[in-house]
C-alpha cells in the first residue's frame, strides 16, 4: 500500500524551530520528487516546498512565506522527507501535509498524500 | 507571481451539474489539476492535467482548460459530492506551486 505519515507536529513558541518528518512506503521512494503542503486552520491549501530527487539535481524550492526559514531534506536510504522550520511564526500554524506525485513525477498532480501534522506556533 | 481564482462556493441540487471554475492569466497553456477535500480529510486529486481522472474517480467528475478558464464539471451531484475544491497549477517562471482559493460545494 502506498502511504505517508508525518509526524512532529506539536506546540512551539514563536521564534522557535520544529522538525517534521514523513515516512514513505509502498513507492520507490528515491525517484520521487516530495513536496510539503500546508493548510492553516479553516483555509485553504499552500504549498510550501519541494525536494527533486538526487539523479536530477536534489534541489529545493520554496514558497515565498517560507523562504530563508525552511529548509527540506531527503533520506533515501531510509524512506524518509523532513521538513526543518526555524524562525516560526503564529501565520505558520496549519496541517502539514507530505505529498507526492507517484504516478507521475515531476506533473506535480499529487495523488498521494499522508494524513497531516498540526503545527501550533503560540506563546 | 501567479493567481488561481476560485468562486468561495457553489450550490446545486442532487442530480444536477455542478460547475466550478479556476481562472488565471492564459491558464489555457498550464496543466491544472483539481483536488476535493471533505471536513477532516486530506484532499484527494479527482482530476490531472486539465481532463484526465486518476483510477476509481467516477466519469460523472471531468475537466476542461481553455483561455483563461480551468472548468471543473460534477454531472448527476450526489450528496457525497459534498466538499471543498481546490484547483493547482505549476508556475514554470517561478517554479512554484499555486493553488486557488478553494470553492465550496454545497449540495441542496
Amino acid at each position: 500500500e502506498v502511504q505517508l505519515v508525518e509526524s512532529g507536529g506539536g506546540l512551539v513558541k514563536p521564534g522557535g524551530s520544529l522538525r517534521l518528518s514523513c515516512a514513505a512506503s509502498g513507492f520507490t521512494f528515491n525517484n520521487a520528487w516530495m513536496s510539503w503542503v500546508r493548510q492553516a486552520p479553516g483555509k485553504g491549501l499552500e504549498w510550501v516546498g519541494r525536494l527533486k530527487t538526487y539523479s536530477d539535481g536534489g534541489t529545493a524550492d520554496y514558497a515565498a512565506p517560507v523562504k530563508g526559514r525552511f529548509g527540506i531534506s531527503r533520506d533515501d536510504s531510509r524512506n524518509m522527507l523532513y521538513l526543518q522550520m526555524n524562525s516560526l511564526k503564529s501565520e505558520d500554524s496549519a496541517v502539514y501535509f507530505c505529498v507526492t506525485d507517484e504516478a507521475s513525477s515531476g506533473s506535480f498532480a499529487f495523488d498521494i498524500w499522508g494524513q497531516g501534522t498540526m503545527v501550533t506556533v503560540s506563546s | 507571481s501567479y493567481v488561481l481564482t476560485q468562486p468561495p462556493s457553489v450550490s446545486v441540487a442532487p442530480g444536477q451539474t455542478a460547475r466550478i471554475t479556476c481562472g488565471g492569466n492564459n491558464i489555457g497553456s498550464k496543466s491544472v489539476h483539481w483536488y476535493q477535500q471533505k471536513p477532516g480529510q486530506a484532499p484527494v486529486l479527482v482530476v490531472y492535467d486539465d481532463d484526465d481522472r486518476p483510477s476509481g474517480i467516477p466519469e460523472r467528475i471531468s475537466g476542461s482548460n481553455s483561455g483563461n478558464t480551468a472548468t471543473l464539471t460534477i454531472s448527476r451531484v450526489e450528496v457525497g459530492d459534498e466538499a471543498d475544491y481546490y484547483c493547482e497549477i505549476w508556475d514554470n517562471y517561478s517554479d512554484v506551486v499555486v493553488f486557488g482559493g478553494g470553492t465550496k460545494l454545497t449540495v441542496l
